[in-house]
């Protein structure tokens, strides 16, 4: 088992561009989300997905859109990227059983210049 | 909706010493309060969590506490070692707002 796969690792966008995050999960998990983390600010909520189907929005969602393409996959999209939007971005998710237990992830660091 | 805040934001310890991290909490409906760690470069990883029909829990070196009427929540480390320096994140859930909502993180510190 892989866990929680994202891609890319790294990205280097231009103010303006758009780009997407993918992220697979292969634990057959429910519920699905995307974190960003900023230094001093811990990990805040961007949207999640409570089962296939289904998307909402988190603490932070403006400028960011989602998509559940299937169980397994939970992709993030910023359609016109900011320097505000520079951070680290961790997928996660949780079992249907026991959906407050997050497995995250390795990251995605993103930087917009 | 909830509020987690988290202190101290550094902690230095000397190896062997034991280290103490507080989170307070707004929402008095929150239910759930787990605590991850994350080495540096590394994912966030879950190393213990509390229900708030429990007021203590250990798992060798490590332990929770909660006290619901304060809305405060604890963990201790005994015996430190160094690979117990991470960022240690408390989280709340099961209020209003139904999702985890993280404090700002500890970076811990054990020196040799």
């Amino acid at each position: 088992n892989a866990g929680v796969t994202q891609t890319p690792k790294f990205q280097v966008l231009k103010t303006g561009q758009s780009m997407t995050l993918q992220c697979a999960q292969d634990m057959n998990h429910n519920s699905m989300y995307w974190y960003r983390q900023d230094p001093g600010m811990g990990l805040r909520l961007i949207y999640y997905s409570a089962s296939e189907g289904t998307t909402d929005k988190g603490e932070v969602p403006n400028g960011y859109n989602v998509s559940r393409l299937n169980k397994r996959e939970f992709s993030l999209r910023l359609e016109s990227a900011a320097p505000s939007q520079t951070s680290v971005y961790f997928c996660a998710s949780s079992d249907l059983w026991d959906k407050e237990k997050l497995f995250f992830g390795s990251g995605t660091q993103l930087s917009v210049l | 909706g909830e509020n987690v805040e988290q202190h101290p934001s550094t902690l230095s310890v000397q190896e062997g010493d034991s280290a103490v991290i507080k989170c307070t909490y707004s929402d008095s409906a929150s239910n759930y309060f787990p605590w991850y760690k994350q080495e540096l470069g590394k994912r966030p990883q879950l190393i213990i969590d509390i229900r708030s029909n429990v007021g203590e829990k250990k798992d060798q070196r490590i332990a929770v506490t909660l006290n619901k009427t304060a809305k405060h929540f604890s963990l201790h480390i005994t015996e430190t070692q160094p690979e117990d320096s991470a960022v240690y994140f408390c989280a709340a859930s099961g209020g209003s707002q139904g999702n985890l909502i993280f404090g700002k993180g500890t970076k811990l510190s054990v020196k040799p």
